[in-house]
């Protein structure tokens, strides 16, 4: 199917784990973006990648890593989870042009205990 | 410095009355301007945009929007709202710096009432 997919949907771990979150998406999009919302914050960018191979830091880029081999798959990994990071996490790609609107996954619901 | 701001973290209105939820933003780019929808435990879903074409843009569901450059704003309205508009609504702004710089609004919560 077409869009944009996230997995998993939920995840439940432990501190000090790593965990990594899938986003894959189907339009060939060359933007991607990784989110975390809280309450009282919004959405707020964590990565984004214009393209393959090209990363970027957001506005919480700590304790996260992001790559992007592939156009289509943009993983997000915690390398060593903390409490602070429970949160629902959004994956989002858009085309080139800044007229271009987001598209937004389900989103991962992380809670690290 | 460029921001969003959305005026009301939380809206109340009656179904059938309208709806009016407020943004502003600070730019010294000419930005394109979004507005989307979440609905509880979803994703985010566009309801409209501007990009430098008509100041008054319609989007889905019965929404629209002004883009009012001498004011900095971008209102959403809707003439009567259903209890199914009720949501939280996200205020998106985005700028082309070399590379693209989006930033969101806090978010406003609607409640519909009976």
């Amino acid at each position: 199917d077409a869009g944009i997919t996230q997995s998993p949907r939920y995840k439940i771990t432990e501190t000090g784990r790593q965990v990594t979150l899938m986003c894959h998406q189907t339009w060939s999009h060359s933007y991607m973006f990784w989110y975390r919302q809280d309450l009282g914050h919004g959405l707020r960018l964590i990565y984004y990648s214009a393209a393959a191979d090209i990363t970027d830091k957001g506005e919480v880029p700590d304790g996260y890593v992001v790559s992007r081999s592939k156009t289509e798959n943009f993983p997000l990994t915690l390398e060593s989870a903390t409490r602070s990071q429970t949160s629902v996490y959004f994956c989002a790609s858009s085309g080139t042009s800044g007229n271009n609107e987001q598209f937004f996954g389900p989103g991962t619901r992380l809670t690290v205990l | 410095a460029q921001s969003v701001t959305q005026l009301d973290s939380h809206v109340s209105v009656s179904e059938g009355t309208p709806v009016l939820l407020r943004c502003n933003y600070s730019s010294s780019y000419s930005p394109s301007l979004f507005w989307y929808v979440q609905h509880p435990n979803k994703g985010l879903q566009l309801l409209l945009k501007y990009t430098s074409a008509a100041t008054l843009v319609k989007g889905i569901n019965g929404f629209e929007a002004e883009f009012k450059k001498s004011e900095t704003s971008f209102h959403l309205t809707k003439p009567s709202a259903h209890m199914s508009d009720a949501a939280e609504y996200f205020c998106v702004v985005r700028y082309n710096t070399g590379g693209f710089k989006t930033i969101f609004g806090a978010g406003t919560r609607l409640f519909v009432k009976a």
